[in-house]
């Protein structure tokens, strides 16, 4: 069974940082893509970035780029997001999600979710 | 980017109903477009790919439709734990984009 746990959501503040984990478990995290989406009430769904099953290629959403990093350790099976200079518009629940077999966009599993609040 | 705008925001209905719930893209998107359900406190599920590929384990009465533009979840009769918000979402090109979400409401 495909399973995906978030943590490091926090409150921080405005310019601050914070690093979000997802632990996989069920299946090769090696061999597939993975995503991070991000949810809030007034903007919905958004799509935050993604890394290659490799970990060669990074792509970004145009609001984080070159604020957030992604990356992953396959060795234990986990992705992260390295979240800096965070504005209060980066107040979401953050969601992994992981890629199906025929497309980085496919969101076939998702985690729970990990809330961060960026406020004074 | 592209918009994905679906139609209606709120629908209330009952159990038994058969309900449509419309996807509109700003561009060409192919057949490349998913729906999600979500419950309140949970994280977006995936019912259906490929514009009418039923994700493993959703039940029958989930279908989908449509290419280019327009696009139609089709749940053909309600049941009690399909209350629930909807969205769709296209993964034809970067980035991907979902709908604003169709909240299905018990009448």
């Amino acid at each position: 069974e495909v399973q995906l746990v978030e943590s490091g959501g926090d409150l921080v503040q405005p310019g601050g940082s914070l690093r979000l984990s997802c632990a996989a478990s069920g299946f090769t995290f090696s061999s597939y893509a993975m995503n991070w989406v991000r949810q809030t009430p007034g903007k919905g769904l958004e799509w935050v970035s993604v890394i290659r099953a490799s970990g060669g290629g990074t792509y970004y959403a145009d609001s984080v780029k070159g604020r957030f990093t992604v990356f992953r350790d396959t060795s234990m099976d986990t992705l992260y997001l390295q979240m800096n200079s965070l504005r209060a518009e980066d107040t979401a629940i953050y969601y992994c999600a992981k890629a199906g077999n025929s497309n980085w966009y496919l969101f076939d599993y998702w985690g729970q979710g990990t809330l961060v609040t960026v406020s004074s | 980017d592209i918009q994905l705008t679906q139609s209606p925001s709120f629908l209330s209905a009952s159990v038994g109903d058969r309900v449509t719930i419309s996807c509109r893209a700003s561009q060409g998107i192919g057949s490349y477009l998913a729906w999600f359900q979500q419950k309140p406190g949970k994280a977006p599920n995936l019912l259906i790919y490929a514009t009418s590929t039923l994700q493993s384990g959703v039940p029958s009465r989930f279908s989908g439709s449509g290419s280019g533009t327009e696009f139609t979840l089709t749940i053909s009769s309600l049941q009690p734990e399909d209350f629930a918000t909807y969205y769709c979402q296209q993964l034809n090109s970067y980035p991907p984009t979902f709908g604003q979400g169709t909240m299905v409401e018990i009448k």
